[in-house]
Parts: C-alpha cells; structure tokens; sequence
C-alpha cells in the first residue's frame, strides 16, 4: 500500500535540542495530520491542518501544510524526555473519503 | 469523555481459523475506520463506515471485512489467517471526519 516519505527515519536528540522533521507525497493532499505513537498504543493526534501554507503550533510543537500541497512539516522545540516515541505524518485526499495515508514514521531517541 | 475501546488487546491466532475484533468508538462519531500496522507496511488503511455503510476500501483481501451498527460499534474479522496476518489492528472514530481518535489497538498474533 501506499505510504508517504517521511524523513528522517530516526533520530537520537539531547534533551532541550529542537527537531525538525518532514513528510513528501507525489500526490497533493487536502489536509495534513501529524500523530505520535507510544508503544503499544495508538497513534495521538498532535496537530491538524486544513490549508495550503497554513502554520499551526500547539505548545512546542509547530507545523506547517506545504503550498504545494504535497508536503507538511514538524518541527519539536526543546525537546523533553516524554517526546520520545514514533511520530507519523498523514494525508487526507478528500472530506467524505476519509482514508488516511500515513507516512514511514520518524523514531525519536532522546540521549540522556 | 471515553475514547475509543478496542477489545480485546492481545489475541493468539493459529493459521487457518478466523478472529473478530471489536470497536467501540466515541460517543457521537458516526465514522469508524480501520488499519493495520505492521512493521514492513506500516499503517495502512483496511475500510472505513458511516452510518452502518462501508464508503471507502483499501487494497486488503476478501478475507477481510468488517460491518458496522446502528450504535456506530464496529467489528472487523478475518477469515482463514496467515501469518502475514500478525500485526496491531487499530481502529479511529472521527465526528466532523477529520482529526480521527485511534483506539489502542489489538496486537493479534498468528502461529
């Protein structure tokens, strides 16, 4: 099936250093999802973005929808002990289609 | 506000038989969808319901298929398991169709 390019695949971070992360398509998408998984949990729903060029944060974290529609990105501020775990871009074609295309998924180490 | 219960967490499966797995999603969310999430495929979409009707299929055999209830539970099962099966089946509510909550999932194991 169909996954989006996620990049980096991992990464190994201190504690306080920010991170950037993003997420490619050769397909446009209406919206744009970032998730983070825990292990053995399902993915958290992190930030949500509905337009073209649109910046959102919540707390620490801020993303942005690409204006080509076909890429998003994440970026994680002061990074603290708990940001660990996966985290996964997804892609929305349409409302009323509400299929979810997910990317590779970024592992975040934080190196005590 | 319950989020959405999957049930049961653990399941050991041997090839050859089939399993159901239940979803209880939000109070209020009429769509229900499914994935599987493996580690070579990772997350990828099974089916989706509204309303009790199927509106989208991802590219899954027959062998699995899923329905949906008039209180938006849903079920998915599988028939005739292989070991490819094994994977964390998670299941996401959504009200307004976007931002979908996932459950926290049923790791099933085929042996």
């Amino acid at each position: 099936g169909q996954q989006l390019n996620q990049s980096p695949q991992s990464m190994f971070i201190q504690e306080g250093e920010d991170v950037s992360m993003n997420c490619t398509s050769s397909s446009i998408f209406n919206t744009w999802l970032w998730y983070k998984q825990d292990p053995g949990e399902g993915p958290v729903l992190l930030i949500a973005l509905y337009k073209a060029g649109e910046l959102t944060s919540n707390g620490r974290l801020t993303a942005q929808f690409g204006i080509t529609r076909k890429d998003s990105f994440l970026n994680i501020s002061a990074s603290i002990p708990s940001d660990v775990g996966i985290y996964f871009c997804a892609g929305v074609f349409e409302f009323g289609n509400e299929k979810l295309t997910f990317g590779t998924g970024t592992r975040l180490t934080i190196i005590p | 506000k319950a989020g959405v219960t999957q049930t049961p967490r653990y399941l050991i499966k041997t090839r050859g038989q089939q399993v159901t797995l239940s979803c209880s999603p939000i109070s209020g969310h009429r769509s229900v969808s499914w994935y599987q999430q493996t580690p070579g495929q990772g997350l990828q979409f099974l089916f989706e319901y509204f309303s009790e009707t199927q509106r989208n299929k991802g590219n899954f055999p027959g062998r699995f298929s899923g329905r949906q209830f008039s209180n938006s539970r849903s079920e998915m099962n599988v028939s005739t398991l292989e070991l490819g099966d094994s994977a964390l089946y998670l299941c996401a509510s959504s009200f307004t169709g976007y931002g979908y909550t996932f459950g926290s999932g049923t790791r099933l194991t085929v042996v």
